[in-house]
């Protein structure tokens, strides 16, 4: 399976503010895949990446919001945008390889 | 739209005893997963099972699938404290679109 190095794994931003969270892979992958997890939920897709091409987003999020980058085939980032403390959840990198499903170790974001 | 139902939510269970979580879905897919998530971690995959009969074994933790009935169950043998976490399935998109949609978690708490 993939291994997945996802920072930073916390950060507390201020209202208003945008942060960066970064997925590197150590295997080449076509898809990778940003989910968000609020608080005592479950894992909520946002938007698949594809090398090369726009990401595709689930209803609900949209690129203004969330824009992503996947600049080669073993990384990509998220951008979570103008935050409010709605926004305070744990986002996950994810990647696909061999039938399963290899998750990074999470970013836990406070928005104050 | 593919949806992804399990229960029970919430189980407190004592040590030694068994029980069964159960993963219901609502469209044809043939791949399924389950997950562990202790709190403020990312997801640990259990097991992956690709065809309708599957049968996986780990330790005290086993899960089939029932692709005709839609169905997907983790049983628990023997309870102990350790396993306590939060336990996710989730199933391929029925479009291949190498997604996959989770349930809504349940979590596990083994009382010593």
């Amino acid at each position: 399976s993939a291994v997945i190095s996802q920072k930073p794994s916390r950060d507390i931003c201020q209202r208003g503010t945008s942060l960066t969270i970064q997925c590197q892979v150590d295997s080449q992958v076509t898809m990778m895949f940003w989910y968000r997890q609020q608080p005592g939920q479950s894992l909520t897709l946002i938007a698949t990446a594809n090398q090369g091409s726009e990401a595709t987003y689930e209803s609900g999020f949209v690129i203004d919001k969330f824009p992503i980058s996947r600049p080669n085939l073993t990384f990509s980032t998220l951008t979570v945008s103008n935050m409010s403390p709605e926004d305070s959840s744990i986002y996950l990198c994810s990647v696909g390889i061999n039938y399963g499903y290899t998750f990074g170790s999470g970013t836990r974001l406070t928005v104050v | 739209e593919l949806k992804v139902e399990q229960n029970p939510l919430f189980l407190s269970m004592q040590e030694g005893k068994n029980y069964t979580i159960y993963c219901n879905y609502s469209t044809t897919s043939d791949r399924l997963y389950w997950y562990r998530q202790d709190p403020g971690k990312s997801l640990e995959s259990l097991f992956v099972l690709l065809s309708n009969g599957a049968v996986k074994q780990e330790g005290r933790l086993m899960a089939s699938l029932d692709t005709k009935a839609r169905l997907s169950t983790l049983h628990i043998t023997a309870a102990v404290h350790d396993l306590s976490a939060t336990y996710f399935c989730a199933v391929d998109s029925a479009f291949r679109d190498d997604k996959i949609i989770f349930g809504k978690g349940t979590r596990l708490h083994i009382l010593p």
